[in-house]
């Protein structure tokens, strides 16, 4: 279809060790968001990519977690040293961007579950 | 206290029963999102609204901006609405939502 995609839908990954997670969004919308959602608790915004403007990197929880876009459409979320409490499902969401007005609603993928033995 | 705070946390109703899921928020806002979040985690925008009322199918939104306070309805509720119900806002000029806790629901048969 023509929808969000993430990949991998479920990552297993031992403590200490790298994970890259990964989003499509859909085509021709500028605006790219990933979020987290832990256990029993509510999502929670980790960063935002508008166009070719710098991110909004306010919601990353750590300098363990960097992401990068390129070329305006594919993100990946990188989670470096991971620890336990990386384990989540992390949401990545896109919507038209600018010109349309920037509140316009938002298109999630199914997320990908993280799990951090 | 959260920026967004909705209620019930949790419901059970019969099949067919009329529903009202409540969201309060603290912040001046420029919209406001309804989201499902179905079991297996995957999330659907069921309404973006900044004022009055929407409806889509059985489903109704609405929002007293003065009040902060939106409301979603389902109309003659089925168990395939039984999902997490998340509301969420862009705080004031922010480009990224905050989310309530979310509204557990079920529907018996």
């Amino acid at each position: 279809g023509a929808g969000v995609s993430q990949s991998p839908s479920n990552k297993v990954t031992e403590k200490g060790k790298d994970v890259e997670l990964r989003c499509d969004p859909i085509s021709g919308h500028t605006a790219l968001y990933w979020y987290r959602q832990s256990l029993g608790q509510g999502l929670e915004f980790l960063i935002y990519f508008q166009g070719n403007s710098a991110p909004d990197k306010s919601g990353l929880p750590s300098d363990r977690f960097s992401a990068e876009r390129t070329g305006g459409s594919v993100s990946t979320l990188t989670i470096q040293r991971t620890q336990q409490e990386d384990s989540a499902v992390y949401l990545c969401a896109s919507s038209p961007g600018q010109g349309m007005g920037f509140n316009q609603p938002q298109h999630f993928g199914d997320g990908t579950r993280l799990s951090i033995l | 206290k959260n920026e967004v705070e909705q209620s019930p946390q949790n419901l059970t109703a019969q099949e067919g029963e009329f529903i009202t899921i409540n969201c309060s928020y603290s912040v001046g806002i420029s919209a406001l999102h309804w989201l499902q979040q179905h079991p297996g985690g995957g999330i659907v925008s069921l309404f973006m609204l900044s004022s009055g009322k929407k409806k889509h199918g059985r489903l109704i939104a609405t929002i007293n901006i003065q009040e902060k306070h939106s409301s979603l309805h389902i109309t003659a509720s089925h168990p395939r609405d039984s999902a997490v119900y998340i509301c969420a806002v862009y705080p004031g000029s922010a480009r990224q939502l905050t989310f309530g806790s979310g509204t557990q629901l079920t529907v018996l048969p």
